[in-house]
């Protein structure tokens, strides 16, 4: 079975500093990986995904991710953040041939302060 | 165009009792998924269903149990409430292939007394 970890439940950071959020996964199988972001109240959206190819990854609002295959991670990054970047973020992992089902991380709460 | 909609936004049940949430999915989508989200956790991921049957179950009990319509939208019901069901119940769409990424609603939060 897959797994995902998020080792930082909270992420406090100032406006304009850049900010890393680390997700590794476990899986026996190749899988796809996700970054989804929710804001109070609301479900996720979809920042970014990676399926195949270049393992730097763009997404919206500025942020990136790199796959790594031999660290099982997939951090995000953003290089200056914004007070409107204050949100929870989830890592997920779908494994190939697994049909839609995503594996979620438990989340890192990422507070951006003036 | 619109996106997932979710259906009520709150609800208040009483231990025991039965539940149903209920999901449009995007427009053009004919998948439909549901996640339960407890408080200061992760979505866990219940079901899927794709051409009215239920194609992925999750780690939950037969308590929980769905229906996909023609139109493609979605029930998910819960049956015999506990505390510990009290959560936000995400539903998520896309289409059947490989590469097609979740779209989220905006949920239904549950609280069971």
């Amino acid at each position: 079975a897959q797994s995902v970890t998020q080792l930082d439940s909270q992420v406090p950071v100032f406006e304009e500093a850049p900010v890393e959020l680390r997700c590794n996964y476990s899986s026996s199988v190749s899988v796809y990986l996700f970054w989804y972001v929710q804001y109070p109240n609301q479900g996720l959206q979809l920042l970014l995904k990676y399926l195949s190819g270049s393992t730097l990854v763009k997404g919206i609002n500025g942020f990136e991710a790199e796959f790594n295959k031999s660290q099982t991670s997939f951090h995000l990054r953003k290089p200056s953040v914004h007070i409107s970047d204050t949100a929870e973020y989830f890592c997920a992992v779908r494994v190939t041939g697994g049909g839609n089902k995503l594996t979620f991380g438990t989340g890192t709460q990422l507070k951006v302060e003036l | 165009d619109a996106g997932v909609t979710q259906s009520p936004t709150h609800l208040i049940k009483t231990r025991g009792q039965q539940v149903t949430l209920r999901c449009s999915p995007k427009s053009g989508h004919d998948t439909v998924s549901w996640y339960q989200q407890a408080l200061g956790q992760g979505p866990q991921f219940i079901f899927q269903y794709y051409e009215e049957e239920e194609r992925q179950r999750g780690n939950f009990p037969d308590r929980f149990s769905g229906h996909q319509f023609p139109n493609y939208s979605s029930e998910l019901n819960v049956n015999a409430l506990l505390l510990g069901d009290s959560a936000l119940y995400l539903c998520a769409s896309s289409l059947a292939s490989w590469n097609s990424p979740l779209h989220f609603g905006n949920g239904t939060r549950l609280t069971v007394t």
